[in-house]
């Protein structure tokens, strides 16, 4: 079955500190790969996906397909990165239906 | 370009009784996706509806049901309900290409007493 997992529930960093939120998934066939990011009090958004191949607010994901991973990195964390992520996988480009992790808080200390 | 609005935000209903939740996608979008989100088991597929079509289907009882209007407006009903029902209902549209860009509601959340 399909499964994305995210091992940490909080990751506490420094302002200006690197920055890895990490998603593995389970999956045989070939996944597309989301990050989704709800921030206070707001919507849950999308913040990049594998295949655009593209760096959102300093944040770059690369999908490895041999380690089964799509993690989420930024070189130098900021106050306003302090949200909840959520990685997510999908196997076609023609479904709404998602298989999200269980999330990250990321906590961006000044 | 308005974006996806879901009503009720906020209700309390009564175990054994039913809701109605309803949700207006981005304009143009003919994909609308339902999510259950709960503390516990965070967010889960409920299901999909395009072109007034249920698409796909997640793990839920048959007390969950949804539909779709030929105007994209889709709406969700949970009949008999218990309290673990409680969660924020999210939904989602997204376009017929890259239906799994999903653009999200504010949710409603649903309290069972």
């Amino acid at each position: 079955a399909q499964r994305v997992t995210q091992p940490e529930k909080l990751l506490s960093v420094f302002k200006g500190a690197p920055v890895e939120l990490k998603c593995n998934y389970s999956y045989s066939g070939s996944p597309e790969l989301f990050w989704y990011v709800q921030y206070s009090r707001q919507r849950l958004q999308l913040l990049l996906r594998h295949i655009s191949r593209e760096s959102i607010k300093g944040f770059t994901a690369d999908l490895n397909k041999g380690e089964t991973s799509f993690h989420l990195k930024k070189p130098f964390a900021q106050e306003e990165d302090s949200a909840m992520y959520y990685c997510a996988l999908s196997w076609s480009s023609n479904t709404g239906k998602l298989i999200f992790g269980q999330g990250t808080t990321l906590q961006v200390k000044p | 370009k308005a974006g996806v609005t879901q009503t009720p935000r906020y209700l309390i209903k009564t175990r054994g009784q039913q809701v109605t939740l309803s949700c207006s996608p981005i304009s143009g979008h003919r994909s609308v996706s339902w999510y259950q989100q709960t503390p516990g088991q965070g967010l889960q597929f409920l299901f999909e509806y395009f072109s007034e079509t249920q698409r796909n289907k997640g793990n839920f009882p048959g007390r969950f049901s949804g539909r779709q209007f030929s105007n994209s407006r889709s709406e969700m009903n949970v009949s008999t309900l218990e309290l673990g029902d409680s969660a924020l209902y999210l939904c989602a549209s997204s376009a017929s290409t890259g239906a799994n860009v999903l653009t999200f509601g504010a949710g409603s959340r649903l309290t069972v007493l």
